[in-house]
């Protein structure tokens, strides 16, 4: 069974340009969170889809939206960027979300760095 | 204000020694734990859990302890193998209130396990 799988793996942009980063999850998991990992804050929780539905967002400004396809890929966008969003940005999937029984399963990230 | 902290930021520990990775969580609201563990260029991979209701889960060389009263949990690996060398991430997971659930992490200790 392939893994979650994240493109593009590394990403050059400069302050004020907008990217879009993609996660295909593993097939037949339904749930898709982001997370930012920086060297200062750890790995933080952006948000998470569900059925093509937003259903929990993180302390993150608007400039971060995502969205989730039917066939359950998602894409992170970031429009104007700042040198603080340079970071690897994980996407996780799991079955339905619920930690508790459905432990999630990362991708290997996509490295952001802005200039 | 760090919900999930890990003091240490780095283990050292000889082959075959025991490792202990400690946790601290600030909020009460956490009803499960994961540990995670992190190799350079990939994305962290699910380790072991625990649910509030428990004070202890093992899974072979690996032994989850919960102490609630302390909001404390620890990480024992037995013995460490230099292929456990890894950067190690607590997270905690409490339901957002729809249907969903939201890791938060700590920010990782990085492993060493000298042969």
């Amino acid at each position: 069974k392939a893994g979650v799988t994240q493109t593009p793996r590394y990403l050059i942009k400069t302050r004020g340009q907008q990217v879009t980063l993609s996660c295909s999850p593993i097939s037949g998991h339904r749930s898709v969170s982001w997370y930012q990992q920086t060297p200062g804050q750890g790995l933080q929780f952006l948000f998470e889809y569900f059925s093509e539905t937003q259903r929990n967002k993180g302390n993150f400004p608007g400039r971060f939206s995502g969205r989730q396809f039917s066939n359950s890929r998602s894409e992170m966008n970031v429009s104007t960027l700042e040198l603080g969003d340079s970071a690897l940005y994980l996407c996780a999937s799991s079955l339905s979300g619920i930690v508790s029984y459905n432990e999630q399963f990362f991708g290997p990230g996509t490295r952001l760095t802005v200039l | 204000d760090q919900q999930v902290k890990q003091n240490s930021p780095s283990l050292s520990v000889q082959e075959g020694r025991i490792s202990i990775l400690n946790c601290d969580y600030t909020n009460s609201m956490f009803d499960y734990f994961l540990w995670y563990k992190k190799y350079p260029a990939e994305g962290p991979t699910f380790l072991i859990s625990i649910s509030s209701i428990k004070d202890k889960n093992e899974d072979g060389r690996f032994t989850v302890f919960l102490n609630k009263s302390a909001k404390h949990l620890s990480l024992h690996i037995v013995p460490s193998q230099p292929g456990d060398s890894a950067v190690y991430f607590c997270a905690a997971s409490a339901d957002s209130g729809a249907g969903s659930y939201q890791l938060t992490f700590g920010k990782g200790t990085k492993l060493s396990v000298i042969p």
